[in-house]
């Protein structure tokens, strides 16, 4: 079952103009949701978190928007750059059941390519 | 500050061999996470360890084994290894909050 889903596994998007990425999750336990970026060859690194006490969050270009009552997020990068072409994964946390540690759920992934 | 490192970059094995991934951090992180990456299938925990002398499995931890070998270092172990364990594995520290910093990865391939 698969609990943190990104539907759209790449978007491209011309430079200059908006990208949204969007992330689904099913676990209302979920308590911090993250974006990883990826270019290929080399690890994911961390863009910008939000907590499920808030409903935005924004960090230069990148913005990420929660509704929890849909359970949906999704991360803006306005404007839109070539360098941003890469993978991006939505992730979700909660304490687990022994509450001693933090564990990350990940999507699947979507490909942004952003056009010159 | 080299972060996350992690050896081999490569590695091919045939079915049956075994093999130990390694992973350092010099962040003096507490929690350390090994996971794998699959074509379509985002990224999978196989093991983590909360602190230096505890691991847990994850999602995905049949076929490994891991060691916390310091608070540095934390070890993949593959007994016997499939060709199901062909994959991209990455190692990962916190040390507070839910920021995971990554290791550049290790591409294993299984004949």
């Amino acid at each position: 079952d698969q609990q943190v889903k990104q539907n759209s596994p790449s978007l491209s998007v011309q430079e200059g103009r908006i990208s949204i990425l969007n992330c689904d999750y099913t676990n209302s336990m979920f308590d911090y949701f993250l974006w990883y970026k990826k270019y290929p060859a080399e690890g994911p690194t961390f863009l910008i978190s939000i907590s499920s006490i808030k409903d935005k969050n924004e960090d230069g270009r990148f913005t990420v928007f929660l509704n929890k009552s849909a359970k949906h997020l999704s991360l803006h990068i306005v404007p839109s750059q070539p360098g941003d072409s890469a993978v991006y994964f939505c992730a979700a946390s909660r304490w687990n059941s022994g509450g001693s540690n933090y564990k990350l759920t990940f999507g699947k992934g979507t490909l942004l390519t952003v056009n010159p | 500050n080299a972060g996350v490192t992690q050896t081999p970059k490569f590695q091919v094995l045939k079915t049956g061999q075994s093999m130990t991934l390694q992973c350092a951090q010099d962040m003096n992180h507490n929690s350390m996470y090994w996971y794998r990456q699959d074509p379509g299938m985002g990224l999978r925990l196989i093991y983590y360890s909360a602190s230096e002398g505890t691991t847990d499995k994850g999602e995905v931890p049949n076929g490994y084994n891991v060691s916390r070998l310091n608070k540095r270092e934390f070890s993949l172990r593959l007994e016997s290894a499939a060709p199901s364990q062909t994959s991209v594995y990455f190692c990962a520290s916190r040390i507070r909050g839910d920021t995971q910093y990554f290791g550049p990865g290790t591409r294993l391939t299984v004949l």
